[in-house]
């Protein structure tokens, strides 16, 4: 059972669409992070959320959007994406010693 | 500032064969060291950490000891099995998570 959902799992869209990744936990943590990963490649930190407040923001374009409407809800709104941003995009949950990942978001823009 | 160097995949194994994933680190201080491992579709699962030197992490036959001496945190195990196939990562935690480049592991019957 995972207790990081992620939706959608799959997600195509044109780079004029706005669209909005989501994720839930229940976990009881007070931390939500957003990780973007590329093909063959370690992921990368984006956001991190602190007791629903942006505490971390590793200079992600604008296009990318984080919101936090609660301790449950982590939310990443896109808009006029670009190709190169297709990745699977991972939400994770927890503190530095031990994160949980959900099974993320593979987007693809064309 | 806090890195992860990782050994070079892909590697391909025999079933029961002994694996050893190397990982060393550049970091002031004593940060956490972890091992996650990725399965084909999915997210990242934490396999073991260790917070302190000298600790072992250990967890499904997996075992990783934080050597301050040599920086390292390597993985080991003593018989893989198929099911093992997946991409390990090594990462190094302090105020975030630094990875690793990640390693590709096959096992084959």
């Amino acid at each position: 059972d995972t207790e990081v959902t992620q939706t959608p799992k799959h997600l195509v869209m044109g780079m004029t669409n706005k669209k909005s990744l989501k994720c839930e936990q229940h976990m009881g943590h007070r931390a939500m992070y957003w990780y973007k990963q590329k093909a063959k490649k370690p992921p990368e930190l984006m956001f991190v959320y602190s007791y629903e407040k942006l505490s971390i923001n590793e200079s992600v374009p604008s296009r990318f959007s984080p919101e936090c409407p609660n301790s449950s809800l982590l939310n990443l709104h896109l808009h006029a994406l670009q190709p190169e941003d297709s990745a699977l995009y991972l939400c994770a949950t927890g503190h530095i010693d031990e994160q949980f990942f959900g099974p993320g978001t593979r987007l693809t823009v064309l | 500032g806090d890195s992860v160097t990782q050994m070079e995949g892909p590697v391909t194994l025999s079933e029961e064969a002994f694996l050893t994933i190397n990982c060393t680190y550049t970091a002031t201080g004593y940060p956490s060291l972890f091992w996650y491992v990725q399965y084909p579709g999915e997210g990242l699962q934490l396999l073991l950490k260790a917070t302190k030197a000298d600790d072992k992490g250990s967890n499904k036959g997996f075992e990783a000891t934080y050597r301050k001496e040599t920086t390292s945190f390597h993985l080991e195990k003593g018989s893989v099995q198929v099911s093992d196939s997946a991409v390990y990562f090594c990462a190094l935690g302090r105020e975030k998570l630094t990875f690793g480049t990640g390693t590709r592991l096959t096992i084959i019957p």
